[in-house]
């Protein structure tokens, strides 16, 4: 498994403003994702970052809006930019580990509580 | 693109009863992974279960175990002697060559006494 950590883990921002949010893991890992997850309803990706390089972007979230960076292999950011009430949802991220012959399960830190007022 | 189904909204069983949790997904890949992920208020996603669609034996981790149909594209989870830590959300995911998680929409699991 792993140790994966969040900071905030909650928090009360207003419209306009960004708010950066930090993911920390125990080891190295080559990839780590971010996920949102708006009230009620399942995960979805945002991004996977990959030390190195530009982040990959799924359809439906651009750089602009939701800067990454991953600056070393155990540490990632993702920041909300201008806000607004819309962006309210638990971001989580997760990294990749093996139990098999590849880096196969994802593992997820606690997730960070964003409430944009 | 895969598709992940979870048909149940909420789910409620007894303590010390088993119950079962549906999910079907849709894919044409043939090496892929399929997981039980469990979400308490808390909101961690703690990992159940994880099965490897090339392997036919279905996984089991203790308390908890899959029945995995590959032709029919089923995946669900047994949860046996239920116990009140197990009130969560659970959601099935997929992931296949891509190294992507796709969730289904989630089934609340209520335990009573």
């Amino acid at each position: 498994s792993a140790v994966i950590s969040q900071k905030p883990s909650r928090d009360i921002c207003q419209r306009g403003t960004s708010l950066t949010i930090q993911c920390q893991v125990d080891s190295q890992v080559t990839m780590m994702f971010w996920y949102r997850q708006q009230p009620g309803q399942s995960l979805t990706l945002i991004a996977t970052a990959n030390q190195g390089s530009e982040a990959t972007y799924e359809s439906g979230f651009v750089i602009d809006k939701f800067p990454i960076s991953r600056p070393n292999l155990t540490f990632s950011t993702l920041t909300v930019s201008n806000m607004s009430p819309e962006d309210s949802s638990i971001y989580l991220c997760s990294v990749e580990r093996g139990q098999g012959t590849r880096a196969d399960t994802q593992y997820f830190g606690p997730g960070t509580r964003l409430t944009v007022l | 693109a895969q598709t992940v189904t979870q048909s149940q909204p909420e789910m409620s069983v007894q303590e010390a009863e088993t119950v079962t949790l549906s999910c079907t997904y849709d894919t044409s890949e043939s090496d892929y992974y399929l997981f039980w992920y469990k979400q308490p208020p808390s909101r961690q996603m703690i990992l159940v279960i994880r099965q490897e669609a090339y392997k036919q034996q279905n996984a089991t981790e203790n308390r908890f175990s899959v029945n995995f149909q590959k032709a029919a594209k089923s995946f669900s989870l047994k949860i046996s002697d239920s116990q009140l830590g197990d009130a969560a959300m659970y959601f099935c995911a997929y992931d296949g060559t891509a190294s992507k998680l796709t969730f289904g929409t989630g089934t609340r699991l209520q335990v009573t006494l």
